[in-house]
């Protein structure tokens, strides 16, 4: 079982340049979110979708985009990195039954120098 | 505004004592609660969850934890630590309504030989 899928692990990125973070899962989710984690931190959400075609913003979205065409597929764009962007990003997926738990990627670790 | 309190940054036991990681979270009619573990450069695994049926909550690898609503409290416990054990342990709460978790920062469990 695949689970979620996070491509790439790792990426370093200059100031200004733009890149996709890839997440795909095969558990037919309807709910997937992207956090984002910084050292000594907890997770924090920049976008969640509630099923293709439906996004909706969290609690850092700024500098970020995303955008939900199939169930499976959740990307997270970054337009103009910068480096309060460098952090662990991860994204997650859950069933829409309510209070159930959510499933984790591994992450993708990126800097922005 | 909704909240999870990790009392601890950091814990060190030895091997072969107990473990306790306490939480506290802000009071809520039905809160979800779980407890997610972090190896590191890897995503965040379930532990257990505890979603209003019995209060002392059995999860992987030996944990366990109590939901004492009256102390709005969900510690974390283990009688015994393993080297396999040295993580960093995320509490985290589901409120209903609401589609996002709240997470806590974070306690970092450090397991002497």
């Amino acid at each position: 079982n695949a689970g979620v899928t996070q491509t790439p692990k790792f990426r370093i990125l200059k100031i200004g340049q733009s890149m996709t973070l890839q997440c795909t899962q095969d558990m037919n989710h309807n709910y997937m979110y992207w956090y984002r984690q910084d050292p000594g931190m907890g997770l924090k959400l920049i976008y969640y979708s509630v099923g293709a075609g439906i996004t909706d913003k969290g609690e850092v979205p700024n500098g970020y985009n995303v955008s939900r065409s199939t169930t499976e597929d959740f990307p997270l764009r970054l337009e103009l990195a910068a480096p309060s962007q460098t952090s662990v990003y991860f994204c997650a997926t859950r069933t829409g039954t309510v209070n159930q738990p959510q499933h984790f990627g591994d992450g993708t670790r990126l800097s922005i120098l | 505004a909704q909240s999870v309190t990790q009392l601890d940054s950091h814990v060190s036991v030895s091997e072969g004592t107990p473990v306790l990681l306490r939480c506290n979270y802000s009071s809520s009619y039905s809160p979800s609660l779980f407890w997610y573990v972090q190896h590191p450069n890897k995503g965040l695994q379930l532990l257990l969850k505890y979603t209003s049926a019995a209060t002392l909550v059995k999860g992987i690898n030996g944990f366990e934890a109590e939901f004492k609503k009256s102390e709005t409290s969900f510690h974390l416990t283990k009688p015994s630590a393993h080297m396999s054990d040295a993580a960093e342990y995320f509490c985290v709460v589901s409120y209903t309504g609401r589609r996002a978790l709240t997470f806590g920062s974070g306690t970092r469990l450090q397991v002497q030989p």
